[in-house]
């Protein structure tokens, strides 16, 4: 199984602050992984496709990027609706595998 | 819009069958190229790739539940379904269908199962 690591495992930030989030893949997953964002006590919901392609109706202040295995999910000026625990997923192969999970929340 | 609904018993007793339906509307199961998906999440914990379903009725399932699981289409019904075998305590969870090819963009807004005696 490929093994996605993700972190940090929680975070804390103001409104307004810039928010990176980190998974690295234990192997090459080339551009097949997700970013979700899931709000308690509801489904998740696609934020990010294919690495750096955002889905439609999310905010252009999320973003994507990639480097070789590691992943990098940014809000560029977090709101108080982003209040939330962030997964990555990768579905290069099966068993697909998601990220231990990012809470963030506002300070 | 495609939406998907979960439905089944919240309480299964342990050694018995998990049996989950996933009924999707707006849209046929049949069409497009999608994997049906089964994501299931234990209270306070992350996610887990249960396994899929492709339109044409092939199965890919999680290794670690391999031997107990099972997934059909019922394209006249427009459903699809998840069976679980020989259940235990692990497997209480959240249960959760999606939609999805390279990345899940439609989830049911999942359904409770709880295994106790």
């Amino acid at each position: 199984d490929i093994q996605m690591t993700q972190s940090p495992s929680s975070l804390s930030a103001s409104v307004g602050d810039r928010v990176t989030i980190t998974c690295r893949a234990s192997q090459s997953i080339s551009s097949h992984l997700n970013w979700y964002q899931q709000k308690p006590g509801k489904a998740p919901n696609l934020l990010i496709y294919d690495a750096s392609r955002l889905q439609s109706g999310v905010p252009s202040r999320f973003s994507g990027s990639e480097s070789g295995t590691d992943f990098t999910l940014t809000i560029s000026s977090l709101q108080p609706e982003d209040l939330a625990t962030y997964y990555c997923q990768q579905t290069y192969s099966t068993p697909w595998t998601f990220g231990q999970g990012t809470k963030v929340e506002i300070k | 819009q495609v939406q998907l609904q979960e439905s089944g018993p919240g309480l299964v007793k342990p050694s018995q069958t998990l049996s989950l339906t996933c009924t999707v509307s707006g849209g046929s199961i049949s069409s497009g190229s999608y994997f049906w998906t089964w994501i299931r999440q234990p209270a306070g914990k992350g996610l887990e790739w249960v396994g899929r379903i492709y339109t044409s009725g092939s199965t890919s399932y999680n290794p670690s539940l391999k031997s107990r699981v099972t997934m059909s289409l019922d394209t006249s019904k427009n459903q699809f379904s998840l069976k679980l075998t020989s259940v235990t305590a692990a497997d209480t969870a959240v249960y959760y269908c999606g939609r999805g090819w390279t990345s899940m963009d439609v989830w049911g807004q999942g359904t409770t199962v709880t295994v106790s005696s």
